[in-house]
């Protein structure tokens, strides 16, 4: 089985800072790890994917996240906050890359301040 | 290139009715995979179909239950609707194919549509 815990439902950060979203995972497996982007009243999008290969993967909107498999984590950060920015993020993790059902965590409401 | 679509937007329903909910996956795309996300949570796997068959199933009760057509588009059904079904539910689509070769698991990322919200009264 496998689990996500997202630390902080809420972050708050001023426009121009750095974003930091953290996100701890539990597999018996190799996970490959996901990290999804939800505005208000809208499906998610997705922002970027950890397979196999390179531990640190780039997104969209200048967002990137590592996978460090010895602290089981799987940070977001994005070097400069945008008010564009503001929206839920979720954490998600699988046993492969679409053929089998996510499991996500509770979300981070990202908050930007001006 | 037409992304996932889903039908309706929003719906409202009262205890003990049923309701059918649509989805078109994205085009190539030949798995469907439904999520409900409850108001500040997390969206929750319900289950996945490929082939028109049920493949993998979430921890929910047997009310729910779907179908995939032969064109790959989906419905999720639910029975004697409860409050707490009230959510957003989100259709998914993926791949198992890339060009003629079939991978056991997807090559592909799952592309979430934009939901219906259904509201149970």
């Amino acid at each position: 089985a496998q689990s996500v815990t997202q630390l902080g439902s809420h972050v708050s950060v001023s426009e121009g800072a750095l974003v930091l979203l953290r996100c701890n995972y539990s597999s018996s497996v190799p996970p490959y790890l996901f990290w999804y982007v939800q505005y208000p009243n809208q499906g998610l999008q997705l922002l970027l994917k950890y397979t196999t290969g390179a531990t640190l993967v780039k997104g969209i909107n200048g967002f990137e996240a590592e996978f460090k498999k010895s602290e089981t984590s799987f940070h977001l950060t994005k070097p400069s906050a945008h008010m564009s920015d503001a929206a839920e993020y979720f954490c998600a993790v699988s046993v492969s890359e679409g053929a089998d059902g996510l499991t996500f965590g509770k979300g981070t409401h990202l908050i930007i301040q001006p | 290139d037409a992304g996932v679509t889903q039908s309706p937007t929003h719906l409202i329903k009262t205890r003990g009715q049923q309701v059918t909910l649509r989805c078109s996956p994205k085009s190539g795309h030949d798995t469907v995979s439904w999520y409900q996300q409850a108001l500040g949570q997390g969206p929750q796997f319900i289950f996945q179909y490929y082939e028109e068959e049920e493949r993998q199933r979430g921890n929910f009760p047997d009310r729910f239950s779907g179908h995939q057509f032969p064109n790959y588009s989906s419905e999720l059904n639910v029975n004697a609707l409860l409050l707490g079904d009230s959510a957003l539910y989100l259709c998914a689509s993926s791949s198992r194919f890339h060009g003629e070769i079939l991978y056991i698991t997807s090559t592909d990322t799952q592309y979430f549509g934009p939901g219906t919200r259904l509201t149970v009264l």
